[in-house]
């Protein structure tokens, strides 16, 4: 079976630019996480879904982050204007239901000159 | 206050040592619990679910307290294969890993 799948693997964009993370997840799966990864702050959780509908979009760092979920099988994460310290590694995960251990993709490396 | 505190160590133990890993959370009202291992440039894979009951895989023990917010890990006759980041989660928030070099 499928796991959760993440494009681009690796991105390296100018700052200023506008970046999208995509995430398929595991088909059936009614949770969706998106996560980023740096050596200072470990595994922030930005946001996460249920059934498609954000639910805590707490950890979003600022307005120049937002993310959707338009069906059950994809989700984006945008960043615009991108900034330096936006580098990091960005995972998406899933889990079949709130609860269940999360399955995650092999995340997309990020940097912004 | 962070949701999950998770010493991050390093940890540098030999072939064969037991070491045992511990984590806090804030939010009495947490209901899942697991650790995750990580592998250095990879993503984040379930080791095991944490239950109150205490639950055992192998050489891995995992153990929750619920009155004092805490889980722990412990690995017994530790192997290279070992050497990882250990991450506890207390559904959805991740401590800040653990790492753990296990040397010949």
């Amino acid at each position: 079976d499928a796991g959760v799948i993440q494009s681009p693997r690796h991105e390296v964009t100018e700052m200023g630019q506008e970046v999208t993370l995509r995430c398929k997840p595991i088909s059936g799966h009614n949770s969706l996480f998106w996560y980023r990864q740096t050596m200072m702050r470990g595994l922030e959780l930005l946001i996460y879904f249920n059934n498609n509908v954000p639910i805590d979009d707490s950890g979003m760092p600022e307005d120049r982050f937002s993310a959707k979920m338009p069906n059950a099988s994809f989700s984006t994460l945008k960043i615009q204007p991108s900034e330096p310290r936006d580098s990091a590694v960005y995972f998406c995960a899933s889990t079949g239901h709130y609860g269940q251990p999360q399955h995650f993709g092999d995340g997309t490396r990020l940097s912004i000159l | 206050r962070k949701e999950v505190e998770q010493d991050p160590g390093p940890f540098n133990v030999p072939e064969g040592a037991t070491v045992a890993f511990n984590c806090t959370y804030s939010n009495s009202a947490s209901q899942s619990f697991f650790w995750y291992r990580q592998d250095c440039r990879k993503e984040p894979k379930l080791l095991m679910s944490v239950y109150s009951s205490g639950n055992e895989d192998g050489r891995f023990t995992a153990q929750l307290n619920r009155a004092s917010q805490y889980i722990s890990l412990l690995i017994r006759d530790s192997k290279l294969s070992d050497s990882a980041t250990y991450l506890c989660v207390v559904n959805p928030y991740f401590g800040a890993g653990t790492r753990l070099t296990v040397k010949p």
